[in-house]
């Protein structure tokens, strides 16, 4: 079993519909949450953090169960600039991250 | 100017050859890293510094070896290149362990695409 699981995708949505994105990961030992986004041949950059209390930052909202360990990405009314690949991202309080293979989102007109 | 560049960005070589890929970083972080991209498989970590003297294997450092020659440069030699090399390789800093510190951020180079024929 993968340590961090995605649907790869692609989820193929209009503009302003709302999306989910769902990860697992296979370590309850694991301490920290993140979602990177990384556009089409370009570098990884950190989305958000995902706390345990659920976040929000503008139309991304992050939530973690860990009893379930799953954590979910909801985007609200999308926009075409978020068309990307969405990484899901653990760490097990170590020195390494653990990126899963992410999901592309592709937005349309 | 980037905090964190990679050089080359494309580069085409052939089955034996050795090729350094290098990675600058003016963030001032005591943390770097190195990682592969493959379809399909996410990032891997290949190896991965916490200050000049030391070095740490990652996931897939078979074939790979490093040299931290300074805090802001951390550069990545495949000795002898085979075609399973091929993949896109990320260098990325961070200053902080992740899940401790300030921060839980690692800020990505823009990439190395590297192919082996």
């Amino acid at each position: 079993r993968k340590e961090v699981e995605q649907d790869p995708g692609p989820f193929n949505v209009p503009e302003g519909a709302t999306v989910a994105f769902n990860c697992t990961y296979s370590n309850s030992a694991s301490q920290s949450f993140f979602w990177y986004r990384q556009d089409c041949r370009k570098e990884p950059k950190l989305l958000m953090s995902v706390y345990s209390s659920g976040n929000e930052d503008g139309r991304f909202t992050a939530q973690l169960n860990r009893a379930s360990q799953y954590i979910s990405l909801l985007i609200r009314d999308s926009k075409l600039s978020d068309s990307a690949t969405y990484l899901c991202v653990v760490n097990l309080n170590t020195d390494k991250l653990i990126f899963g293979t992410g999901t592309r989102l592709q937005v349309f007109p | 100017d980037a905090d964190v560049t990679q050089t080359p960005r494309n580069r085409i070589t052939k089955t034996g050859k050795r090729i350094m890929l290098e990675c600058s970083q003016t963030k001032g972080h005591d943390r770097m890293y190195w990682y592969r991209q493959d379809p399909g498989l996410g990032l891997r970590l290949i190896y991965y510094s916490f200050d000049v003297k030391d070095i740490n294997k990652g996931e897939i450092s078979d074939g790979y070896s490093v040299s931290r020659q300074a805090q802001a440069k951390f550069s990545l030699s495949l000795e002898s290149a085979i075609p399973n090399q091929t993949a896109l390789y990320f260098c990325a800093t961070s200053d902080a362990a992740p899940g401790q510190g300030s921060t839980d951020t690692q800020y990505f180079g823009p990439g190395t695409r590297l192919t082996v024929l």
